[in-house]
């Protein structure tokens, strides 16, 4: 069985400062791990994902996230918040031996105060 | 780019109606899925399909079908709504039954069921 967890409904930072929205995931075998963004009234959008190699993942908008096998987290950051980034934020896991089904987490809602 | 529209944005239904909802993809991809997406649930599955005519039981099939006759679509249908089925349903594709790609998302559909 695989899951994901994100403990924050919701985040809540300033404009330029840093932002970290947090992902820890349970899986059988090597996790693939994604990260995706929804703005409102709109479908998810991809951001980055981590399969495997480096553990820290550059993707679109200026997002990063590292990988942290011993803490099982895969948590999502950006230096620098902008009021724009405000929107909904999903993880998901797959395991790569497993379904090719990801699991969602219930996301957590990024809000970016000017 | 990888397109996924769906039919409808906006739809509102009566108790007991038959409802279609219409998914389409245009980049020759082999897997689709509809999710359903409530605040606070994140995205659950309905269904999901790896090929023509082939479908599979995802977390919540409960008063739902789908059909795919052709590859670049797959419908979900609603066979006689009910206002527990109000909600956003998200449409998916992805390339292969491999667990490293990516899923490309539709709008979306807010369905109100009366």
């Amino acid at each position: 069985a695989q899951s994901v967890a994100q403990p924050e409904d919701q985040v809540n930072v300033a404009e330029g400062n840093p932002l970290t929205v947090k992902c820890t995931y349970s899986v059988s075998g090597n996790p693939y791990l994604f990260w995706y963004v929804q703005y409102p009234n709109r479908g998810l959008q991809f951001l980055l994902k981590y399969i495997t190699g480096d553990n820290l993942v550059k993707g679109s908008y200026g997002f990063e996230a590292e990988f942290n096998k011993s803490q099982t987290s895969f948590h999502l950051k950006k230096p620098s918040a902008l009021v724009s980034d405000s929107a909904l934020y999903f993880c998901a896991v797959r395991s790569s031996g497993g379904s090719y089904i990801p699991t969602f987490g219930r996301g957590t809602s990024l809000i970016v105060h000017p | 780019d990888v397109k996924v529209t769906q039919s409808s944005r906006y739809l509102v239904k009566r108790t007991g109606e038959k409802v279609f909802l219409e998914c389409v993809q245009d980049m020759d991809h082999e897997n689709m899925f509809w999710y359903r997406q409530d605040p606070g649930l994140g995205l659950r599955l309905i269904y999901f399909s790896y090929d023509v005519k082939m479908k599979e039981k995802g977390d919540i099939p409960e008063g739902y079908s789908v059909s795919r006759e052709k590859k670049e679509r797959f419908s979900l249908i609603l066979e006689s709504a009910s206002t527990n089925q109000t909600s956003m349903y998200l449409c998916a594709s992805s390339l292969l039954r491999v667990t490293q790609e990516t899923q490309y998302f539709g709008p979306g559909t807010r369905l109100l069921v009366l």
